[in-house]
């Protein structure tokens, strides 16, 4: 298994311009999470969705941010527009119901100047 | 919500000795107790977990502890290695859905 994979591994962006990141979970899992890590603010837990659809989008800092998961391989955040406070690394990770842990992907790091 | 809160923020041991962490949670609910290490430029990985009818688990060099009374739980990481240098996160369950509450990390640095 390939793993949680993330695209694009970094993405440099001019502040007001739409930003979309890519996330495939591991075949099987149904549960899929998107957080955003920054020195000043942790492990930030932004969306999570368990089989598709969304469960608590609670942690999404504005109407600016936006994600899917039209199906259970595929889930895409969006920030529109971007801002440069929105620079941080982005994360996604996956997991099977029965709690044995995430799998996180190898992260997005954007930077919006 | 759960709160779970990491001590100490940096931790900086020499090579061979042991590195303890120290996490407390707020949420007498919580059942599952993962941690996770993340390297450099990396996603965090999953090292060991432990969940609550459980005292204290396992898996060669590495022990996690659970005190539910207290609410708190402990990575023990023993015969520290310089590979072991990374930041290490305590989560707690909370929600449902799989949903964890992580802490704000740990940087262990081993020293050779």
């Amino acid at each position: 298994d390939a793993g949680v994979i993330q695209s694009p591994r970094h993405e440099v962006t001019e502040m007001g311009q739409e930003v979309t990141l890519r996330c495939k979970p591991i075949s099987g899992h149904n549960s899929l999470f998107w957080y955003r890590q920054t020195m000043m603010r942790g492990l930030e837990l932004l969306i999570y969705f368990n089989n598709n659809v969304p469960i608590d989008d609670s942690g999404m800092p504005e109407d600016r941010f936006s994600a899917k998961m039209p199906n259970a391989s595929f889930s895409t955040l969006k920030i529109q527009p971007s801002e440069p406070r929105d620079s941080a690394v982005y994360f996604c990770a996956s997991t099977l119901y029965e709690r044995n842990g995430y799998t996180f992907g190898s992260g997005t790091r954007l930077t919006v100047v | 919500g759960e709160n779970v809160e990491q001590h100490p923020s940096t931790l900086s041991v020499q090579e061979g000795d042991s590195a303890v962490i120290k996490c407390t949670y707020s949420d007498s609910a919580s059942n599952y107790f993962p941690w996770y290490k993340q390297e450099l430029g990396k996603g965090p990985q999953l090292i060991i977990d432990i969940r609550s009818n459980v005292g204290e688990k396992k898996d060669q060099r590495i022990a996690v502890t659970l005190n539910k009374t207290a609410k708190h739980f402990s990575l023990h990481i023993t015969e520290t290695q310089p590979e072991d240098s990374a930041v290490y996160f305590c989560a707690a369950d909370s929600g449902g859905y799989q949903k964890v509450t992580f802490g704000t990390g740990t940087k262990l640095q081993v020293i050779p």
